[in-house]
């Protein structure tokens, strides 16, 4: 079945430091793949997508390509903010983004 | 642009108990998600509705049931509550056509707590 693989956290940085969480996956065909963010007290919030191949998403200064020869979606900020604190979700899915199997999740932390 | 909303915010039950959520899917979206995301890990698929009938169940039990209204708001009810069904229950929506449903939209989430 289909799975995601999230780096371990927590990540803690530094303000206007550099942001890479790395993501993985495994699945049959061409999945859509995704990040989104969970700010504390609330839901998921998608932060950007990408549907085939070498495509790359970005939002809000975040940034992540989907590379099918290493089956990854890597999440990267070239500086990050307090403000970007959060838990951030990879995620993936078939034709249906409704039925996505997420990661565990890593909780970031930016100190002033 | 109204977003989507669940109810309760939060709920205590004693385990055997039986619990009803309820979610309004954003506007102009005709399909609902609902997911269980435990303490520490990411969301699971629990099923989806549309149409008013089940689209694709994931690996959840059978006391774990739903519905889908006209309006396409949603339910989902859990029958026999056990500890391990303490989480938030998150709810999205989405909008199918006849291609591909590249974006769903989440509500804040149910946290239940079972005792």
């Amino acid at each position: 079945g289909n799975s995601v693989t999230q780096m371990e956290g927590p990540v803690t940085l530094s303000e206007e430091a550099f942001l890479t969480i790395n993501c993985t996956y495994t699945a049959t065909g061409y999945p859509s793949l995704f990040w989104y963010v969970q700010y504390p007290g609330e839901g998921l919030q998608l932060l950007l997508k990408a549907t085939k191949a070498d495509d790359k998403g970005s939002n809000k200064g975040f940034e992540a390509t989907y590379r099918k020869e290493t089956t990854s979606f890597h999440l990267e900020k070239g500086s990050v903010q307090v403000s970007d604190s959060a838990v951030y979700f990879c995620a993936l899915s078939g034709t249906n983004a409704g039925k996505s199997t997420f990661g565990d999740g890593t909780t970031l932390t930016v100190k002033p | 642009e109204t977003g989507v909303t669940q109810s309760p915010t939060h709920l205590i039950k004693t385990r055997g108990q039986q619990v009803t959520l309820r979610c309004s899917s954003q506007s102009g979206h005709n399909t609902v998600s609902w997911y269980q995301q435990a303490l520490g890990q990411g969301p699971q698929f629990i099923f989806q509705y549309y149409r008013e009938e089940e689209n694709g169940r994931g690996n959840f039990p059978p006391r774990f049931s739903g519905l889908q209204f006209p309006n396409y708001s949603s339910e989902l009810n859990v029958n026999a509550l056990e500890l391990d069904d303490s989480a938030l229950y998150l709810c999205a929506s989405s909008h199918q056509g006849t291609g591909v449903t590249y974006e769903q939209y989440f509500g804040p989430g149910t946290r239940l707590t079972v005792t």
